[in-house]
């Protein structure tokens, strides 16, 4: 198994930029979730999604987008990107229980 | 209202000494319990978690951790040291909810080693 799979590994945008971050898991688990990791704040939640076609809003959702057509996948869209936006991005896959398993992340920089 | 706090940022020791890192959560339920490890410019690991059963967890690496519900405590241990423990930990809080359940992540512990 691959586990959990993020691409890219970084990413630099401009500001007012789009760009889609993927996440893909091999586990077969229905929970899938996004956050950000900013210095001295942890993980936040984004969105996060109990199965196919179910999302729902997490902690700091302002500013992203998700779906989740299979259960494989689940991308973060950034539609018009802001420094503040700035930040680590992980995806965590679980079976439903509330063990996590984390990508490797995705760095982002927005000038 | 739930949360989690580590109460330090960062923890220096030696190698080949205990490590304790320490961290107290606020729930209105009784919650499960994780420490998860981060090394430099990885994803998280899951070393340990509670679910109500034994009080004393044992995690990978020489880990444990101890749920003290009377003083809403689950500090992390380690006997001895060794320089590959240097990374962030995180204390985890999961609470269940309708429709699956809600995760609060302290804001982490740098652990450095010296030699």
């Amino acid at each position: 198994n691959a586990g959990v799979t993020q691409t890219p590994k970084f990413q630099v945008l401009k500001t007012g930029q789009s760009m889609t971050l993927q996440c893909a898991q091999d586990m077969n688990h229905e929970y899938m979730s996004w956050y950000r990791q900013d210095p001295g704040m942890g993980l936040r939640l984004i969105h996060y999604s109990v199965g196919a076609g179910i999302t729902d809003q997490g902690e700091v959702p302002n500013g992203y987008n998700v779906s989740r057509s299979t259960t494989e996948d689940f991308p973060l869209r950034l539609l018009s990107a802001a420094p503040s936006q700035t930040s680590v991005y992980f995806c965590a896959s679980s079976a439903g229980g509330e063990t996590q398993y984390f990508g490797p992340g995705t760095r982002l920089l927005v000038l | 209202a739930q949360s989690v706090t580590q109460l330090d940022s960062h923890v220096s020791v030696s190698e080949g000494t205990p490590v304790l890192l320490r961290c107290n959560y606020s729930s209105s339920y009784s919650p499960s319990l994780f420490w998860y490890v981060q090394h430099p410019n990885k994803g998280l690991q899951l070393l340990l978690k509670y679910t109500s059963a034994a009080t004393l967890v044992k995690g990978i690496n020489g880990f444990e951790a101890e749920f003290k519900k009377s003083e809403t405590s689950f500090h992390l241990t380690k006997p001895s040291a060794h320089m590959s423990d240097a990374a962030e930990y995180f204390c985890v809080v999961s609470l269940h909810r309708t429709g699956g359940f809600k995760t609060i992540f302290g804001a982490g512990t740098r652990l450095f080693v010296k030699a």
